[in-house]
């Protein structure tokens, strides 16, 4: 079936650090990709759009020059946290659309836990 | 604007015993709605979805939910819980149409079992 590939994982980094997090679809295209936020002991909430070849879309109290999204190919979007600081750090996960005449629903990654020190 | 609300922050169970989590929400059409479980420290697996016809939505793992449109309601249930459902739930909502694939996410229930 279809999947998201999320990497890296785990990320560890000093305060100041540009950390940047890729979310692919392995065997789909996906010309809009989504980017969530997970505080700990929260929901998660939607960050932003990323859209193929034009900007990203954000969400209201989302900080665009903060969390850089580029999605340069139907296949790959990328989230750049800059400059992260210690309140930066969350889980951030991924997702893209289904099919939806299938009855897809979205394909989530694995997620990446962001620890900034 | 959309919404869902789960109003049950922690709920604990004994092991066989039934469970109902509950998830409302709020949008002016008939959604899409899902519900995911995430074990600590996990990403998102999904149980089960409704987007059309019967109202009655069998999941994985024994899970099945129901959706009622006079409640506004999708609650999850399960008919006897394993130790190895403790977990945090979440329900979702998507608008669909050009929104397809975006989530509105309740605020979650963690789910204890004692055994």
């Amino acid at each position: 079936g279809a999947v998201v590939s999320q990497h890296p994982s785990r990320v560890i980094c000093k305060s100041g650090t540009s950390v940047k997090i890729e979310c692919r679809s392995l065997d789909f295209q996906a010309t809009t990709m989504f980017w969530y936020r997970q505080f700990p002991k929260q929901s998660l909430m939607l960050m932003a759009t990323s859209n193929e070849g034009s900007k990203a879309t954000y969400e209201q109290g989302v900080e665009k020059d903060k969390f850089l999204i580029n999605h340069a190919s139907l296949t790959l979007s990328t989230l750049t946290v800059t400059s992260a600081h210690p309140e930066d750090s969350s889980f951030y996960i991924c997702s893209a659309p289904g099919n939806r005449a299938n009855g897809q629903p979205q394909h989530f990654g694995d997620g990446t836990r962001l620890s900034i020190l | 604007a959309q919404s869902v609300t789960q109003p049950d922050i922690h709920i604990t169970v004994s092991e066989g015993a039934s469970l109902e989590l509950r998830c409302n929400y709020s949008y002016g059409a008939t959604p899409y709605l899902f519900w995911y479980v995430q074990s600590p420290g996990q990403g998102l697996q999904l149980l089960l979805k409704y987007f059309s016809g019967d109202t009655l939505v069998q999941g994985i793992k024994g899970f099945e939910a129901e959706f009622k449109r006079s409640q506004s309601s999708f609650n999850l249930r399960k008919p006897s819980v394993h130790w190895s459902d403790a977990a945090e739930y979440f329900c979702a909502l998507n608008a669909g149409g050009t929104s397809y694939g975006k989530l509105t996410f309740g605020q979650g229930t963690i789910l204890t079992v004692h055994p």
